[in-house]
């Protein structure tokens, strides 16, 4: 059964650009979710989208937007990027929205604004 | 709002020993607790998590955490730990669906 598929692994921006990040879940895994990983604010939350409808949000200004198509697959998108901006970005994919269904991370695209 | 805390950054220990990761979380209603690892260059992957039931549950590779109610903690131990153990590990808590908050990571270093 395959993983959790990102596209593209690594991404160099420059300031002021916008970027879209790829997310495929597992076969069968109808939510998505997305975290930002930075060495200062650690992991933290981006959104989840469950049947094509965002279902939980983060705290992150309006330039981070999100979307679910109906094949489940999830793409992320940055607007007019920041040097802040620079970091990890996580995909994840599990069954449902609900707890008890694990969360599968896949390796991430590694974003860099300069 | 909930919060996780990693006191310890890096934890180094020597091969075969003991290992203690703590981590304790703040909120104000019930919550769901989970560690994950993280090996270089890889993403996350899922240690073991309390939803319910018995407060202390294990890991499939030797793992254990126990959740502690009124010290607010879900603490990770491993009774003797192998240089593969060498990775990052990270303590979340959710209080319901799929939006984890995260510690900040501990990174565990074993050595020979």
């Amino acid at each position: 059964k395959a993983g959790v598929t990102q596209t593209p692994r690594y991404l160099i921006k420059t300031r002021g650009q916008q970027v879209t990040l790829s997310c495929s879940p597992i076969s069968g895994h109808r939510s998505v979710s997305w975290y930002q990983q930075t060495p200062g604010q650690g992991l933290q939350f981006l959104f989840e989208y469950f049947s094509e409808t965002q279902r939980n949000k983060g705290n992150f200004p309006g330039r981070f937007s999100g979307r679910q198509f109906s094949n489940s697959r999830s793409e992320m998108n940055v607007s007019t990027l920041e040097l802040g901006d620079s970091a990890l970005y996580l995909c994840a994919s599990s069954l449902s929205h609900s707890l008890l269904d694990e969360q599968f991370f896949g390796p991430g695209t590694r974003l860099t604004v300069l | 709002a909930q919060s996780v805390t990693q006191l310890d950054s890096q934890v180094p220990v020597f091969e075969e020993a003991p290992v203690e990761l703590r981590c304790n979380y703040s909120s104000s209603v019930s919550v769901y607790l989970f560690w994950y690892v993280q090996y270089p260059n890889q993403g996350l992957q899922l240690l073991l998590k309390y939803l319910s039931g018995s407060t202390l549950v294990e890991s499939i590779n030797g793992f254990e955490a126990e959740f502690n109610k009124s010290q607010t903690s879900f603490h990770l131990r491993k009774p003797s730990v192998h240089i593969s153990d060498t990775a990052e590990y990270f303590c979340a808590v959710s209080t319901g669906f799929q939006k984890l908050v995260f510690g900040t990571g501990t990174r565990l270093l074993v050595s020979p």
